[in-house]
């Protein structure tokens, strides 16, 4: 089976640094992916790993722990408009590849 | 920027009837998917297509749903009959390489808006 845990809800300060959580437990692995979404819109990509390590894009930053299926989504610098559902997505399978989605951590983020 | 589209946004429907929800992917993409997202829930996967046919589909995409690529550019899933429980956010997404391989973005999956899914 596939099994992806992250904690329901966050809050944070503006202007502060928060790290997500993400473990998973999936028949296969090919990346895990990280999307942002805002209420009532779609997902919107934020960060890709696949190798272990830690992958730093601006603000945003991902680390991956394939021996402990493992990642986290750091997010610096907080600002309001971050107040969103964080989705931590799997992909799996062996040819063409489905992600398999977190159930996303709300984050609220206050002045 | 390329950007996945998506028609209708919003669709109101009775139970039993047929509902096509369109998407235009990005355009030098090749592998197309159809996701859902009950409200509160998590996005689930439905399907693949690639090379105009159905590359993988989950328990959730039984007989009464269908995917088409009927030109170049639309990409389509039907309901035949819808039921209650299909309403949801429906969303599109393309990536340039459904294929595992080197690492890199082009693997992605980019979403659509989404087509909201109401059945009474």
């Amino acid at each position: 089976g596939q099994n992806i845990d992250q904690p329901t809800e966050m809050t944070a300060t503006e202007g502060a640094i928060v790290q997500i959580n993400c473990t998973y437990q999936t028949s296969g692995f090919n990346g895990l992916f990280w999307y942002q979404q805002h209420a009532g819109e779609a997902p919107t990509f934020l960060s890709y790993n696949v190798l272990d390590g830690l992958e730093e894009k601006g603000r945003f930053s991902s680390f991956l722990s394939r021996s402990k299926g493992y990642s986290y989504l750091l997010l610096k610098e907080l600002q309001m408009k971050d107040s969103a559902s964080y989705l931590c997505a799997v992909r799996v399978g062996t040819g063409f590849q489905k992600l398999v989605f977190g159930t996303g951590t709300r984050l609220l983020v206050s002045p | 920027e390329p950007e996945v589209t998506q028609t209708p946004s919003h669709q109101v429907t009775q139970m039993g009837q047929e509902v096509i929800l369109r998407c235009v992917p990005i355009s030098n993409h090749l592998y197309f998917y159809w996701y859902r997202q009950i409200l509160g829930q998590k996005v689930e996967f439905l399907v693949s297509f690639y090379n105009n046919e159905i590359s993988e589909k989950s328990e959730i995409f039984d007989d009464q749903f269908s995917v088409e690529r009927p030109d170049g550019s639309n990409f389509t899933l039907k309901i035949r009959s819808t039921k209650l429980e299909d309403s949801a956010m429906y969303f599109c997404a393309s990536s340039n390489s459904g294929l595992a391989g080197g690492p890199g973005v082009r693997e992605t999956q980019y979403f659509g808006p989404g087509t909201r899914l109401l059945v009474l």
